[in-house]
């Protein structure tokens, strides 16, 4: 088990541009979440996969953020014209599907729109 | 819609001291609900679970309680350390949030050595 791996830790980018972020979960994991964190705040939810499914996505999610897990394993977090609001921690995390499963998160990418 | 809120939102104790940090949500309907540390800049780290049959869980010198019915939890840490410095946060999942875990904003400790 090496845990939930986020690449990359960093990025900064010009308003306007694209980024997408990688996740690889545990590998007995089936779903795999996406959480988006800002200074002072806890987590909020953008959205989740079981296998390859994305089963449920928040409104906070517009049209310019776009998320896959094409094989069922690692997961993308794509934001398009990327905007300063967009400056935050996303956190990746998996579980298995147990509903009481506990969560496991990784260290995060931290976005930073200049 | 399920909400969960931590009170204090910041706390400064002195080393040695025995202190609570406090959880409510409001849909009791939960499945579990994960206390998690974060330090600054980095990802969450769960401390404990406490499954929606349980009523407490314990980790060292950490113990979690969970009240259902009246919708709350509650973080004890005895003899802190200042390497308990960190951000806890307070997650459920279950009730109306559905299979997502919702989070707290979280309680900032400080201990002073």
């Amino acid at each position: 088990d090496t845990g939930v791996s986020q690449n990359p830790r960093h990025k900064i980018t010009k308003r306007g541009q694209n980024v997408t972020f990688r996740c690889d979960p545990i590998s007995e994991h089936n779903r795999l979440y996406w959480y988006r964190q800002t200074l002072g705040q806890g987590p909020e939810f953008l959205t989740y996969f079981q296998n390859e499914a994305q089963l449920e996505k928040s409104r906070l999610l517009s049209d310019r953020f776009s998320a896959e897990r094409p094989k069922g394993s690692f997961s993308t977090l794509e934001i398009q014209r990327t905007e300063q609001g967009d400056s935050a921690m996303y956190l990746c995390a998996s579980s298995f599907t147990a509903d009481n499963s506990p969560l496991h998160f990784g260290n995060g990418t931290r976005l930073t729109v200049t | 819609k399920q909400e969960v809120t931590q009170i204090p939102a910041a706390l400064s104790v002195p080393e040695g001291e025995n202190l609570v940090l406090n959880c409510s949500f409001t849909d009791s309907a939960i499945y579990n609900l994960q206390w998690f540390r974060q330090d600054p800049g980095k990802g969450l780290t769960s401390l404990l679970l406490i499954q929606s049959s349980q009523r407490e869980q314990t980790s060292g010198r950490l113990n979690a309680s969970l009240d259902k019915s009246s919708g709350r939890s509650t973080l004890y840490i005895a003899a802190s350390q200042p390497g308990d410095s960190a951000t806890y946060l307070c997650a459920v999942r279950g009730g109306t949030g559905g299979f997502k875990t919702i989070f707290g904003a979280g309680t900032r400790l400080f201990v002073k050595a």
